[in-house]
């Protein structure tokens, strides 16, 4: 697997389960991102980990968890979720503190809350 | 925080037409706006970028171009083709110290390419 990865691709959970979303990244990154992507709106960037601490949390509701256990992964532990929640979850990567400015996406995982 | 204004929503364009894309933002401390285009289905990619320092920017069919003072910068495809087809979005960050982990979106713009 080459670049960021993602799993699953597509997620239907019902608003009283607990799910986590995966994400990967091969690319030697130190810095790692969830966005979350809705219909009509811009991409919206929910957390930041950079060097595996959390640098940033852009006023998400409690119910999204982020986990960051070393440079390469990240997840997103979902619990409680409402149906608005529904929408394509982005992961991306990239090389901060050098001259390589570009963040890498992931495939996304698309999830619906019934 | 910064806001991303980001126009026309929806293009349509003849192939070989050129098309153009305008943002605004309005942090005047951003120094970084990168565009990615997002294929149907696909994830977003970085196409072209640029800083502060720099009015403009080509790479091909595509240049990107940078008003500071009015805080504004635009995306220019020309000779457009079928496969240009794609939401492009715009954003801006503060980098500092080479990281610009803070991206602010624009809402994206789905352009049509009719062959």
């Amino acid at each position: 697997e080459t670049g960021v990865t993602q799993t699953p691709r597509h997620l239907v959970m019902g608003m009283t389960n607990k799910k986590s979303l995966k994400c990967e990244q091969h690319l030697g990154h130190n810095a790692m991102y969830w966005y979350k992507q809705s219909a009509k709106k811009p991409l919206e960037l929910m957390f930041v980990y950079s060097l595996e601490e959390r640098v940033e949390n852009n006023s998400v509701p409690s119910r999204f968890s982020p986990e960051c256990p070393n440079s390469s992964h990240l997840f997103l532990h979902l619990h409680t979720l409402q149906p608005e929640d529904s929408a394509l979850y982005l992961c991306a990567s990239s090389q901060e503190g050098g001259q390589g400015y570009e963040q890498y996406f992931g495939p996304g995982t698309r999830l619906t809350v019934t | 925080g910064e806001n991303v204004e980001q126009h026309p929503s929806t293009l349509s364009v003849q192939e070989g037409d050129s098309a153009v894309i305008k943002c605004t933002y309005s942090d005047s401390a951003s120094n970084y706006f990168p565009w990615y285009k997002q294929e149907l289905g696909k994830r977003p990619q970085l196409i072209i970028d640029i800083r502060s320092n720099v009015g403009e920017k080509k790479d091909q069919r595509i240049a990107v171009t940078l008003n500071k003072t009015a805080k504004h910068f635009s995306l220019h495809i020309t000779e457009t083709q079928p496969e240009d087809s794609a939401v492009y979005f715009c954003a801006a960050s503060m980098n500092s110290g080479g990281s610009n982990y803070k991206l602010t979106f624009g809402k994206g713009t789905l352009l049509t390419v009719n062959p």
